[in-house]
């Protein structure tokens, strides 16, 4: 089974600023199969990225996803007060789904 | 639009089972899976299961194997995912959320069924 580890866990960070996440896969992955969600408290997580790369439907455009083979990233560009949540990666394969540990971004 | 609207939160005894159920609407039910994910307190994220909407196929973490089944009732676009034998790690939120087959992610979700096991 492939285990997704997330760095950093947590980011203290201010409004405006960037970050990237990362994502690591035990072994080479499928990028097709590679998405990212966020999360706020108390909510259902909410698809960001698809295939690795593809924003999901209303999703702003200062988040990207890249990467290839057990090396993924989300980047937000610039920081809003409404993206500090966690932010989860996870992948499908051998007909199961999994998740990694999420990287939480918080506001300094 | 398209939403998933789940049951209500249950509170159960060590050694029952739950249900929950999970209807949709706005969307052609049968051409999309239904995967069921589920968070402890404070914790990650957690994949117990899915189901092909369209054939009833389900395939489930190998963690959920034997205890966790998930069914579907096309006629109702409705979605069910019953765990037996709950122990007090059982206690989460569980969330049902469309299946994507393409990209295997999950696009609309649920908002989540509190499900508390205690003696």
């Amino acid at each position: 089974e492939i285990v997704l580890t997330q760095s950093p866990g947590t980011l203290s960070l201010s409004p405006g600023e960037r970050v990237t996440l990362s994502c690591r896969a035990s072994e080479s992955v499928i990028s097709t199969y590679l998405a990212w969600y966020q999360q706020k408290p108390g909510q259902a997580p909410r698809l960001l990225i698809y295939g690795a790369s593809t924003r999901a439907g209303g999703i702003p455009d200062r988040f990207s996803g890249g990467g290839s083979g057990t090396d993924f990233t989300l980047t937000i560009s610039s920081l809003e007060p409404e993206d500090f949540a966690v932010y989860y990666c996870q992948h499908y394969g051998s007909s199961l789904l999994t998740f990694g540990g999420g990287s939480k971004v918080e506001m300094k | 639009q398209v939403q998933l609207v789940q049951s209500g939160a249950e509170v159960e005894k060590p050694g029952a089972s739950v249900k929950v159920s999970c209807m949709a609407s706005g969307y052609t039910f049968t051409n999309y899976g239904i995967h069921w994910v589920r968070q402890a307190p404070g914790q990650r994220l957690e994949w117990m299961g899915w189901i092909n909407a369209g054939n009833g196929k389900t395939k489930y973490s190998q963690k959920f194997q034997g205890r966790v089944t998930i069914t579907r009732d096309t006629s109702a676009t409705a979605a069910y995912m019953e765990v037996s034998s709950l122990r007090s790690e059982d206690t989460a939120v569980y969330y049902c959320a469309r299946g994507v087959y393409n990209f295997y992610c999950m696009d609309v979700w649920g908002k989540g069924t509190t499900v508390t096991v205690s003696s």
